[in-house]
């Protein structure tokens, strides 16, 4: 079964920082680019970042560039995202996903065809 | 960036009616790289339609897109009850990926 299973999460003040890690299982993980997506409290969602399958492309948001790191490892078939800085504007249940498309040498995209149950994060004193 | 507005905000209709909801973009969306996903309280989106008219593995065959350049269009034709949920439009050009606000279909 494909399976992905975000970990993580939790309560940070303002201005600290939080690694969130995602799990995945039954498909060739390092075949595949993933993104992280999220969504606050009521409202939409909000693509944060991607990797391809190499782990040698990455992409953000402009909301979070330069304070959110994605990064991967395929030997143990798990995503990150490294998140510093954080505010409360940051506060979502963040969704890992994996990408239903392509990655070439320069850029990805495709749709988020599997998504895991989200973990938490909120940004609060 | 490429901007997606969904409408209407809220359809409220009855099940066995027809849903149309409609996904316009502020410029071309390349390719028709065009999704639609599904969501429930409390879970995660689910998708239901890629390259804008494609139906995502198990989906059922009432739901369908279509439309391209920037207006395209998500028709559910005979709602069930499980139906009743929201749902987000999303463009994946080149490494950028952008969603819509949302439609939610609730019981009228």
């Amino acid at each position: 079964e494909v399976q992905l299973v975000e970990s993580g999460g939790g309560l940070v003040q303002p201005g600290g920082s939080l690694r969130l890690s995602c799990a995945a299982s039954g498909f060739t993980f390092s075949s595949y680019a993933m993104s992280w997506v999220r969504q606050a409290p009521g409202k939409g969602l909000e693509w944060v970042s991607a990797i391809s399958g190499s782990g040698g492309s990455t992409y953000y948001a402009d909301s979070v560039k330069g304070r959110f790191t994605i990064s991967r490892d395929n030997s143990k078939n798990t995503l990150y995202l490294q998140m510093n800085s954080l505010g409360a504007e940051d506060t979502a249940v963040y969704y890992c996903a994996k990408l239903l498309g392509y990655c070439t040498s320069s850029s990805c995209r495709g749709a988020f065809d599997i998504w895991g149950q989200g973990t938490m994060v909120t940004v609060s004193s | 960036e490429i901007v997606l507005t969904q409408s209407p905000a809220t359809l409220s209709l009855s099940p066995g009616e027809r849903a149309t909801l409609s996904c316009g973009a502020s410029q071309s969306v390349s390719s028709n790289f065009l999704a639609w996903y599904q969501q429930k309280p409390g879970l995660a989106p689910r998708l239901l339609i890629y390259d804008a008219s494609t139906r995502a593995t198990g989906i059922p065959d009432r739901f369908s897109g279509s439309g391209s350049g920037t207006d395209f269009t998500l028709t559910i034709s005979r709602l069930e009850p499980e139906d009743f949920a929201v749902y987000y439009c999303q463009q994946y050009g080149s490494s950028s990926w952008t969603f819509g606000q949302g439609t939610k279909v609730e019981i009228k």
